[in-house]
């Protein structure tokens, strides 16, 4: 069963780095995936796609601070000089043949 | 610039009908799939359904099917979610969203959301 894994909170300092995980379940390791930001009472945006190799493709004006990269099963966000409008829920999404599936969702608190 | 507009959420009693609809503008509507996400109250992201460029190819969670039935008219540039035997727990923020490629892929665009609430 294909299913994504995501931490519920994190947390980092205005300015800092911090990195977010999506973990793919087994035997899903190849699969790509997309994160996306939810700031309070918005709709979802899209940032980017990372594939297993760590490539990714971002979506329209996300800033050079949000990269994305892959270790094995592993999906990453690390977004650097974090900012006040940084704090947000971010989602990670994946697909395959009939479905598409959601993580849980990662609350980012800027302190 | 792409624009996804949803539109046709409200109040509506346990086990009624609405009608959803998603606009959109800023791409060449027909080459792309598009889905219907939803956001329960407090709650993450749960996809609902996927409907391909043409239109023929349509893909449903278990949850929703029987229930839920998503169409498009490509001449109108208009996304629907048909939603009958509605519960309770139907209730969420309901998002249209664009595919990037495929039928199946990541979504690239979303639009802002109506609100849905099933309720007595």
């Amino acid at each position: 069963q294909l299913v994504l894994t995501q931490s519920p909170s994190a947390s980092a300092s205005l300015g800092a780095s911090v990195k977010l995980t999506c973990t793919l379940s087994s035997g899903h390791s190849s699969y790509a995936i997309a994160w996306h930001q939810q700031q309070p009472e918005k709709g979802p945006r899209y940032l980017m796609k990372i594939n297993s190799d760590g490539s990714h493709i971002k979506g329209d004006g996300i800033p050079d601070r949000f990269s994305g990269s892959s270790s094995g099963a592993e999906r990453y966000l690390t977004i650097s000089s974090l900012q006040s409008e940084d704090e947000a829920d971010y989602y990670c999404q994946t697909w395959d043949t009939a479905i598409q599936v959601f993580g849980g969702g990662t609350k980012l608190t800027v302190l | 610039e792409v624009h996804l507009l949803e539109s046709g959420g409200g109040l509506v009693q346990p086990g009624g009908s609405l009608r959803l609809s998603c606009a959109a503008s800023g791409f060449t509507f027909s080459n792309y799939a598009l889905s219907w996400v939803r956001q329960a109250p407090g709650k993450g992201l749960e996809w609902v359904s996927t409907i391909s460029g043409s239109g023929v190819t349509t893909y449903y969670a278990d949850s929703m099917k029987g229930r839920f039935t998503i169409s498009r008219d490509n001449s109108k540039h208009t996304l629907y979610l048909h939603m009958n035997s509605l519960r309770a727990e139907d209730t969420a923020i309901y998002y249209c969203a664009k595919g990037y490629f495929g039928v199946l892929d990541n979504l690239d665009y979303w639009g802002q959301g109506t609100l849905v609430t099933v309720s007595s």
